[in-house]
């Protein structure tokens, strides 16, 4: 158990629908990294927030969002939902900001897009 | 983009032997990193590597840091059948917006006959 705790673990949704993921970092981590795993794509950085406040951008869409709030939990909101986006989404959690603390992941959630 | 060439991206192996696999980049890393995950899982790290020459073991468990700083290998000795998984390997740089963002392989899946 990496202490990083993700909710829903799975989600069965529709086309055009809008999903919220959410992520509990682990106990004194104030950074939070979200990450896409799909089967053509692999393991995909998507955004990245640091106490509140974002980082660093990858590959995401601009039909994603995400937020880091006060409590430092994190949410990755998909909308306008294509089939496409079924995959696994990860988050990760690490002390500091920087290449210097590593990264440890919670359980994922699995989105699925009918 | 940075890439990661990861090889094999398959193995099938009997318990007791001994596995090898690597990553290559067509850029500098600062950091690599091995990380193992199981189904349903997210991944688990397994070993840092933070000095260009840098030779690490975990247990049986090894991998080194390139020299040219484009590459990285991880060896399992002596498999056992919970070694079973996919590995990944990952690059990290350092400083402008990168920040922590890891960059991943396509990953090695590895299946360990009794």
């Amino acid at each position: 158990d990496s202490g990083v705790t993700q909710t829903p673990k799975h989600l069965i949704t529709a086309t055009g629908q809008r999903v919220t993921l959410r992520c509990s970092p682990r106990s004194g981590d104030l950074s939070v990294y979200w990450y896409q795993q799909s089967l053509d794509q692999g393991l995909q950085f998507l955004i990245q927030y640091y106490n509140g406040e974002e980082r660093a951008k990858g590959n995401i869409l601009e039909r994603f969002s995400a937020q880091q709030f006060p409590d430092l939990h994190s949410e990755l909101n998909l909308s306008s939902l294509e089939l496409g986006d079924s995959a696994l989404y990860f988050c990760a959690s690490s002390v500091g900001p920087g290449e210097a603390y590593e990264q440890y992941f919670g359980p994922g959630t699995r989105l699925t897009v009918t | 983009g940075q890439q990661l060439n990861q090889s094999p991206q398959s193995m099938f192996i009997q318990e007791g032997e001994d596995v090898s696999m690597n990553c290559t980049s067509s850029s500098i890393f600062n950091t690599w990193l091995w990380y193992k995950q199981d189904p349903g899982e997210g991944p688990v790290l397994l070993i840092a590597l933070y000095k260009a020459g840098e030779l690490t073991s975990n247990g049986r468990l090894t991998a080194q840091f390139g020299i040219t700083r484009k590459d990285s290998f991880l060896n399992i000795s002596a498999s056992i059948p919970s070694d079973v998984g996919i590995y990944f390997c990952a690059g990290r740089n350092a400083g402008g917006t990168s920040y922590g963002k890891l960059t991943f392989g396509q990953g090695t899946i590895l299946t360990v006959h009794p």
